[in-house]
């Protein structure tokens, strides 16, 4: 089955410290991977996307390359803002016909500080 | 574009009551719409996926006596909690996928439920 693992958080960063969060996953198939950001009190927003190998996706700041490789896909900003406090989940989609369900990672709790 | 949004927001009610959460696509037409129920400092977990017209497909687990869900349009989905008791209490969130071959899903802010 597929399945995302991320680095456990919480991860405390300065204003402008470079973030990684890691994001390792299995999948049968050629999945294709997401960054989602769930800022406090709101539903998920789609932060960044890549369907295929070697693509890069990049979003306000954020980047993550899908590395078939290493089966991976992290999470980098080059200066985090206080402003990007928040839970960052990995998620994967393996196209099943209609039904092209997400699996999640546990989510990464990001707390930058001034 | 592609926002999604839920009502209520937020609901409290008491224990044994049915509750009715709405999830609307507004700006896109929605072929399946997903249900996912989030724990405190948990992931999202998927509970069901519906396509409009059709009976929903839940996930191993889920109670779909207790959890109704309709999909009538192709930008309404609700979600029904029925006889509703405390350990129901969590963030409920709906997400909708444009089209099939479109795999980007956007999601609602949630609703929040607490049973009394």
């Amino acid at each position: 089955g597929n399945s995302v693992t991320q680095m456990e958080g919480p991860v405390t960063l300065s204003e402008e410290a470079f973030l990684t969060i890691n994001c390792t996953y299995t999948a049968t198939g050629y999945p294709s991977l997401f960054w989602y950001v769930q800022y406090p009190g709101e539903g998920l927003q789609l932060l960044l996307k890549a369907t295929k190998a070697d693509d890069k996706g990049s979003n306000k700041g954020f980047e993550a390359t899908y590395r078939k490789e290493t089966t991976s896909f992290h999470l980098e900003k080059g200066s985090v803002q206080v402003s990007d406090s928040a839970v960052y989940f990995c998620a994967l989609t393996t196209n099943t016909g209609t039904a092209s369900k997400l699996t999640f990672g546990t989510g990464t709790r990001l707390q930058v500080t001034l | 574009g592609a926002v999604v949004s839920q009502h209520p927001s937020w609901v409290i009610c008491k224990s044994g009551t049915s509750v009715k959460i709405e999830c609307r696509s507004l700006d896109f037409q929605a072929t399946t719409m997903f249900w996912y129920r989030q724990f405190p400092k948990q992931s999202l977990m998927l509970m069901a996926t519906s396509n409009e017209g059709s009976k929903a497909t839940y996930e191993q687990g889920v109670e779909k006596d207790k959890f109704l869900i309709n999909h009538a349009s192709l930008t309404l989905s609700t979600l029904t909690v029925t006889s509703a008791h405390p350990e129901d209490s969590s963030f409920y969130i709906c997400s909708a996928r444009a089209s099939s071959g479109t795999e980007t899903q956007y999601f609602g802010p949630g609703t929040r439920l607490l049973v009394l």
